[in-house]
């Protein structure tokens, strides 16, 4: 059974790049045909979908976050990475990562604050 | 983008009863693609229903899904003490993948 991890800086500062690394266990990136999504969730609201990668490497991004968006795999690590550069406050969120639909990182919280 | 609208917000009901979620989408959805999470406080959300009907491993099948091109429905035949939870409907045919605002069933 594939589980996933978000690891990364829980506090970022305003105008600064958000960074956050998906660790892929039990299956591998690199193989098979799945997407891999970041979704993520402001307290007490609802899903907003960020972007994905396709196992061939191919992207597609919410246009909502206005081009500030890069999700990128390493296959060798067996992980995928998000950016969300010039953060503000409203960035601030739990973020998921997702294979498809069915498999799900725990979440984690990202506070942008100076 | 497919904008996707879910009725009622909030949905109380006792054990036992019938729930009947509705989701409906401002533009025909691609195919089969929408499905039905579960989410709990503090917890990711779970996959319940995809390609509108097929349920996810593991979910039990009191929980259904059904509808075609604009409108969706998420049926749990009889509410367990479990399910009290939010509930949130999601296309994945055409990008941006977008979400419902969500639906929470509380108890009554």
């Amino acid at each position: 059974q594939v589980q996933l991890q978000e690891s990364g800086p829980g506090l970022v500062k305003p105008s600064q790049t958000l960074s956050l690394t998906c660790t892929v266990s039990g299956g591998s990136i690199g193989s098979g045909s799945y997407f891999y999504n970041w979704i993520r969730q402001p307290a007490g609201k609802g899903l907003e979908w960020i972007g994905r990668i396709y196992t061939s490497g191919n992207t597609n991004y919410n246009p909502s976050l206005d081009g500030r968006v890069t999700i990128s795999m390493d296959t060798s690590e067996n992980q995928f990475s998000l950016k969300l550069y010039s953060v503000t406050a409203a960035d601030t969120a739990v973020y998921y990562c997702v294979r498809d639909r069915d498999s799900w990182g725990q979440g984690t919280l990202v506070t942008v604050s100076s | 983008e497919i904008v996707l609208t879910q009725s009622p917000g909030t949905l109380s009901l006792s054990p036992g009863e019938r729930a009947t979620l509705s989701c409906r989408a401002s533009q025909s959805v691609s195919g089969t693609y929408f499905a039905w999470y579960q989410q709990k406080p503090g917890q990711a959300p779970r996959l319940l229903v995809q390609g509108v009907s097929s349920r996810a491993t593991g979910i039990p099948d009191r929980f259904s899904g059904s509808g075609s091109g604009t409108d969706f429905i998420l049926t749990i035949s009889r509410l367990e003490p479990e399910d009290f939870a939010v509930y949130y409907c999601h296309q994945y045919g055409r990008s941006p993948l977008t979400f419902g605002g969500g639906t929470k069933v509380e108890i009554k």
